[in-house]
């Protein structure tokens, strides 16, 4: 039972353009959500993150929303640069404290020059 | 040193064998996670330290699996008798207090052949 899904394990997208990175989550118990980046054989990056007292959160080119009622959250980066092609993870915690995330499966960035 | 430290980066082990793994966290982060990414699929959980509390063991996926650690500081993750479906990237994280943005080791590689 996937309480965090990604459904679309790639995007292709052009250089400049925005990718916009999507997930649903199951458990309305969530209330902390984070996006990782991972590189080819290193570990996730902490990206970015939001509280669901709040609908959005940016961060230069990283903005994520957040539709509770929906439970549903994306990732938009703009403009996309090829150095962003990774695999991006959506994790969901109850509570912003130590406490275990809830990860998704990934979804593959392809930023094209 | 500046990040979290995993060895070996990559094990080779037959099936039956035990592997242990280790992980040094940053210093001075309370909270120790494991978690283990199979091919396709997402970080799964696997346990969690916090400080001088009992760890959440929740995530264990059988009683092969157990980890220890020391003092506060290092952790060590022991499979005994190795199968083949525990083949996986082994990914440890540590963070300071109040944070659920951990930081990911870069992993360990585990195959079982």
């Amino acid at each position: 039972d996937q309480q965090v899904k990604q459904n679309s394990p790639s995007l292709s997208v052009q250089e400049g353009r925005i990718s916009i990175l999507n997930c649903d989550y199951t458990n309305s118990m969530f209330d902390y959500f984070l996006w990782y980046k991972k590189y080819p054989a290193e570990g996730p990056t902490f990206l970015i993150s939001i509280s669901s007292i709040k609908d959005k959160n940016e961060d230069g080119r990283f903005t994520v929303f957040l539709n509770k009622s929906a439970k549903h959250l994306s990732l938009h980066i703009v403009p996309s640069q090829p150095g962003d092609s990774a695999v991006y993870f959506c994790a969901a915690s109850r509570g912003a404290g130590n406490t275990p995330l809830v990860f998704g499966k990934g979804t593959r960035l392809s930023v094209i020059a | 040193g500046a990040g979290v430290s995993q060895s070996p980066s990559n094990k080779v082990t037959e099936k039956g064998k035990d592997v242990e793994l280790r992980c040094d966290p940053i210093s001075g982060h309370t909270a120790l996670y494991w978690y283990r990414q199979s091919l396709g699929q997402g970080l799964e959980f696997l346990i969690y330290f916090q400080g001088n509390s009992a760890p959440d063991k929740s995530g264990l996926p059988s009683d092969r699996f157990s980890a220890e650690r020391t003092g506060g500081s290092v952790s060590t993750l022991t499979i005994q008798r190795t199968q083949q479906e525990d083949s996986a990237v082994y990914l440890c994280a540590s963070s300071p207090d109040n944070s659920a943005g951990y930081t990911f080791g870069s992993g360990t590689r585990l195959t079982v052949v």
